[in-house]
């Protein structure tokens, strides 16, 4: 059974900094791994999507990386801002009859002015 | 920019009681998602729909969950009797066609407590 952690459970920064969401998941039988972010109270927006055949992927200041063989994946945040506050979710689509995403339980990160 | 809609945004009910959440996927979505996310958790699959037909619905509790999505298009999650459990946020997401390189598209979710 696919399983996916996320570490840490939470991070407090200031602003400015450079930062690092780690995400890793059980079977590498993956489809695509996606971040996404959640802003309390609401929905989820996508943030990158790797293919497993893909190693990274790049939008502004995140950069996401996949290493499929060991089961990890990091997200990198450059020059945190305090919009960026908020819980970043690590997801793996699985084979199912038509596509399952499975989900690790969340970062939440706050950056403090 | 077209969205995935939601209703409604919040609900309070009483434990044993009967409620209902709507769904509006973006236009010509063929796949619908219905993801159950409790506090401080991920969201989890309750289940999923090609067209009008259930394609995974493995973890839906059947004994007091029903799902339909009648005509392919927009889709009703109904919990009778509600529990106390049952309090977390009830997301909706849609897909253009199957899983693949697409992102699935989520909306604001609406937030069930039951007291």
């Amino acid at each position: 059974k696919q399983e996916v952690t996320q570490i840490p459970a939470a991070l407090s920064v200031p602003e400015g900094e450079n930062l690092v969401l780690n995400c890793s998941f059980t079977d590498s039988a993956i489809y695509n791994l996606q971040w996404f972010r959640q802003d309390p109270g609401k929905g989820l927006t996508s943030l990158l999507l790797i293919q497993s055949s893909q190693r990274e992927q790049t939008s502004g200041r995140l950069n996401a990386s996949l290493d499929k063989s060991s089961g990890r994946s990091t997200l990198y945040i450059a020059a945190s801002q305090p919009g960026d506050s908020a819980t970043y979710l690590c997801a793996v689509l699985i084979y199912n009859q038509g596509g399952k995403l499975i989900f690790g339980q969340g970062t939440e990160l706050s950056v403090k002015p | 920019e077209a969205e995935v809609a939601q209703s409604p945004r919040y609900k309070i009910t009483e434990k044993s009681q009967a409620v209902a959440f709507w769904c509006d996927p973006i236009s010509g979505h063929a796949t619908l998602y219905w993801y159950r996310q409790i506090l401080g958790q991920g969201p989890e699959l309750l289940v999923q729909f090609q067209d009008e037909s259930v394609v995974d619905d493995s973890q839906l509790p059947k004994d007091r969950f029903s799902a339909e999505r009648l005509k392919g298009v927009d889709s009703t999650l109904k919990i009778q009797p509600a529990e106390l459990g049952d309090s977390a946020m009830y997301l909706c997401a849609s897909l253009p066609g199957w899983g693949g390189a697409d992102t699935q598209y989520f909306g604001p979710g609406t937030r069930l407590t039951v007291l």
